[in-house]
């Protein structure tokens, strides 16, 4: 079954501490995304990649890095530099688009706990 | 600046009843808007889309409406049943190329009663 898989589903972090959440797809899509979640508010985009070795910045990047060196892994690391991030993080992929509806699809989430 | 708004955190309908959802945007250059349905714990799972140029996409139960002039969409579901009780969001993307940058609306809580 082709899917994508988030990894860890529950994290607890320090504060100060750096982590990083693992997501990895099998839908052999060229793109990749993450998005957070808070309570009351829409989904919002961190960070995205087209394609291997590339990647930019979504609305809310500040804090977070990301890399892409397999088309199949896209893995984010919420730093000690952002300043509330405790949330539910979304990773998501998509074919690139060629026309029509560009569907992206999710992952189960993470949900970060700074205590 | 809310460029896809939900203006109903939530919404009750009884089962076999049609549920309406809302959705407006201000941005003009959108050119398809989806709706994705979200479980608690769980990824969206897209549901249905429209294309800018389109009026109407039917799907099954699921019917959505796009009033251009307005910049207004709804999504329709007859009849509603219990299992569709979920968070729906409105997203809507502009062509930049070949991703696709979906904004999203900040969702309703559908619950459909027996």
């Amino acid at each position: 079954d082709g899917g994508i898989t988030q990894s860890p589903k529950y994290l607890f972090r320090k504060e100060g501490q750096n982590v990083t959440l693992s997501c990895e797809q099998n839908l052999n899509h060229d793109a990749m995304y993450w998005y957070r979640q808070d309570p009351g508010q829409g989904l919002r985009l961190i960070y995205y990649s087209q394609i291997v070795n590339d990647f930019q910045k979504g609305d809310i990047a500040e804090g977070y890095s990301v890399s892409r060196e397999k088309k199949e892994s896209f893995p984010l690391t919420v730093t000690s530099a952002q300043k509330n991030p405790t949330a539910f993080y979304l990773c998501a992929s998509s074919p690139l688009r060629v026309g029509g509806a560009n569907v992206l699809t999710f992952g189960a989430g993470s949900r970060l706990t700074v205590l | 600046d809310q460029q896809v708004k939900q203006n109903s955190p939530s919404l009750s309908v009884q089962e076999g009843r049609i549920s309406i959802l809302n959705c407006d945007y201000t941005n003009s250059m959108f050119d398809y808007f989806l709706w994705y349905k979200k479980y608690p714990a769980e990824g969206p799972t897209f549901l249905i889309s429209i294309s800018s140029i389109k009026d109407k996409n039917e799907d099954g139960r699921f019917t959505v409406f796009l009033n251009k002039s307005a910049k207004h969409l709804s999504l329709h579901i007859v009849p509603s049943q219990p299992g569709d009780s979920a968070v729906y969001f409105c997203a809507a993307s502009v062509n930049t190329g070949t991703a696709s940058k979906l904004t999203f609306g900040t969702g309703t809580r559908l619950q459909v009663t027996l």
